[in-house]
């Protein structure tokens, strides 16, 4: 069954502070995997696209890693922002998009 | 661009009428999606259209719930009747192919 699980379910840091967000997917054929942010009561928006020969890919702070071995994808933040507070989503795609169940980030000031 | 239009942005009825809700893509893109998001299930993918065919309305919750997009630039999602379960927030998002998915700034139903 085509799954992306995310963890941790929520997490809170202080601001300043570096954090990883984890990825575990069982899609498959995989064509690429997505990180969105979603601020709370918007849409969310895209931060990454990563295809399977890719390993790295950064947006300002924000650093996604990829492993296609393994089925595990990250997302790091640096030096964390107040602004940064939101929910992160893992979405894997092969013909059509497999959405996680994300990661609620609170920064505290 | 004024990226992805929705409306209304809030949404309150009462069980059993009807509710449409719009949705206007980003010009030039010709995939269009829409989702459900609540506390519980997330985000779920409800139906999406491509070149204003519908290609995948599996995850349409019941015969109450159609979507149309008469032509490139305006879709709707009509709920016939409502039901308090189909409270939630309604999000719209478009794409060029299968690239990023732009989303829009969502509408929030209450059915009472």
């Amino acid at each position: 069954k085509n799954q992306v699980e995310q963890s941790p379910q929520s997490l809170i840091i202080l601001e300043g502070k570096n954090c990883t967000l984890q990825c575990n997917y069982t899609v498959s054929p995989f064509s690429n995997l997505r990180w969105y942010k979603q601020d709370t009561g918007r849409g969310p928006v895209s931060l990454t696209i990563m295809t399977f020969s890719e390993n790295t890919k950064s947006n300002g702070r924000y650093t996604a890693t990829l492993d296609a071995d393994t089925k595990q994808s990250s997302l790091h933040i640096t030096a964390s922002q107040l602004s940064d507070s939101a929910s992160y989503i893992c979405v894997s795609f092969n013909y059509q998009l497999i959405w996680g169940a994300g990661t609620k980030l609170i920064i505290k000031p | 661009d004024a990226g992805v239009i929705q409306s209304p942005r809030h949404e309150v009825t009462e069980m059993g009428q009807e509710v449409t809700l719009r949705c206007k893509p980003i010009s030039g893109h010709n995939s269009l999606f829409w989702y459900r998001q609540t506390m519980m299930r997330g985000l779920e993918l409800l139906i999406y259209f491509n070149n204003n065919v519908p290609i995948d309305d599996s995850g349409m919750p019941e015969d109450r719930f159609s979507a149309k997009m008469p032509n490139a630039s305006f879709s709707t999602l009509k709920i016939q009747p409502s039901e308090p379960r189909d409270s939630a927030v309604y999000f719209c998002a478009s794409s060029l192919a299968r690239r990023e998915q732009f989303f829009g700034p969502g509408t929030r139903l209450t059915v009472l």
